[in-house]
C-alpha cells in the first residue's frame, strides 16, 4: 500500500490563529487527496476532495473560506484551519487515492484549540 | 446524512471468541472496505469487496456483502487482545472520475484476556 505522512501530529493553538497542516504521499505520485475531520468517538467525516493543480471540492456544509486546500504538487496537500476556534478542535486526517478505488490514510493531526 | 450505519456500537468478548459487525450503506456502491482504528490513531484498509463479490477471506478476516440489502459483515475469527479497535465500514462510490469513500458509524471492539 501507499505510505502517507502528516504533519504535525498534533498541535495546540489559541483561539483566532491559523493552523497549516500537511499530507504527503511517501512512494507515489497522488493527483487526489482527500481530508477528513473525525470528532472524538465519531466516524470519519468528509471535508473535501483535493485536487492537484485544481481547486478543491469542499462537502456540503464545510466552509471552503475556513478551511483552505492546497494541492499544489502530486505528493503534497496541505489543510489550513483559519482563525481556529475551539469547536474546530478535532482529529484531521488525509488519505491518497492509489488506483481510483483504494485511499490510503495517514496517521492524522490532532488539533486543540484553546 | 449518507453516512452508513453499523452495529453494534461497541463489542466485548473474549480473547478465541469470533466477533461479527454489521454495516448498512445508502446507495450503490463500487466497492465496500473494512478498516481499523486503533485510539487516536490513524486508519488500516483492511479488505475491500467488489460489488460483484459476494464474500472474501484474509487471513482471520471474512467479508460478505449483500449488494440486495445493501449490508455488509465482517468477521474476524479467534480474536486476540491486539484486535481491540475500532473498525469501520466504507463504501465507495464512483462517478464519473470523482472518488468518494462514506463511512459508516463504527463498531467499537474490545478483547479481553
Amino acid at each position: 500500500g501507499a505510505v502517507v505522512s502528516q504533519h504535525p501530529s498534533w498541535v495546540i493553538c489559541k483561539s483566532g490563529t491559523s493552523v497549516k497542516i500537511e499530507c504527503r504521499s511517501l512512494d507515489f505520485q497522488a493527483t487526489t487527496m482527500f481530508w477528513y475531520r473525525q470528532f472524538p468517538k465519531q466516524s470519519l467525516m468528509l471535508m473535501a476532495t483535493s485536487n492537484e493543480g485544481s481547486k478543491a471540492t469542499y462537502e456540503q456544509g464545510v466552509e471552503k473560506d475556513k478551511f483552505l486546500i492546497n494541492h499544489a504538487s502530486l505528493t503534497l496537500s496541505t489543510l489550513t484551519v483559519t482563525s481556529a476556534h475551539p469547536e474546530d478542535s478535532s482529529f484531521y486526517i488525509c488519505s491518497v487515492l492509489h488506483q481510483g478505488d483504494t485511499q490510503y490514510f495517514g496517521p492524522g493531526t490532532r488539533l486543540t484549540v484553546l | 446524512s449518507q453516512q452508513g450505519e453499523e452495529d453494534p456500537q461497541a463489542l466485548s468478548i473474549q480473547e478465541g471468541e469470533n466477533a461479527t459487525m454489521n454495516c448498512s450503506y445508502k446507495t450503490s456502491i463500487n466497492n465496500l472496505q473494512w478498516y481499523r482504528q486503533n485510539s487516536g490513531r490513524g486508519l488500516v484498509h483492511l479488505i475491500l469487496i467488489r460489488s460483484n463479490e459476494r464474500e472474501k477471506h484474509s487471513g482471520r478476516l471474512r467479508v460478505t456483502l449483500d449488494t440486495s440489502k445493501k449490508s455488509s459483515s465482517l468477521l474476524i475469527t479467534a480474536s486476540r487482545a491486539a484486535d481491540t479497535a475500532s473498525y469501520f465500514c466504507a463504501s465507495l462510490t464512483l462517478t464519473g472520475t470523482a472518488s468518494k469513500l462514506t463511512f459508516g458509524t463504527g463498531t467499537r471492539l474490545q478483547v479481553t484476556l
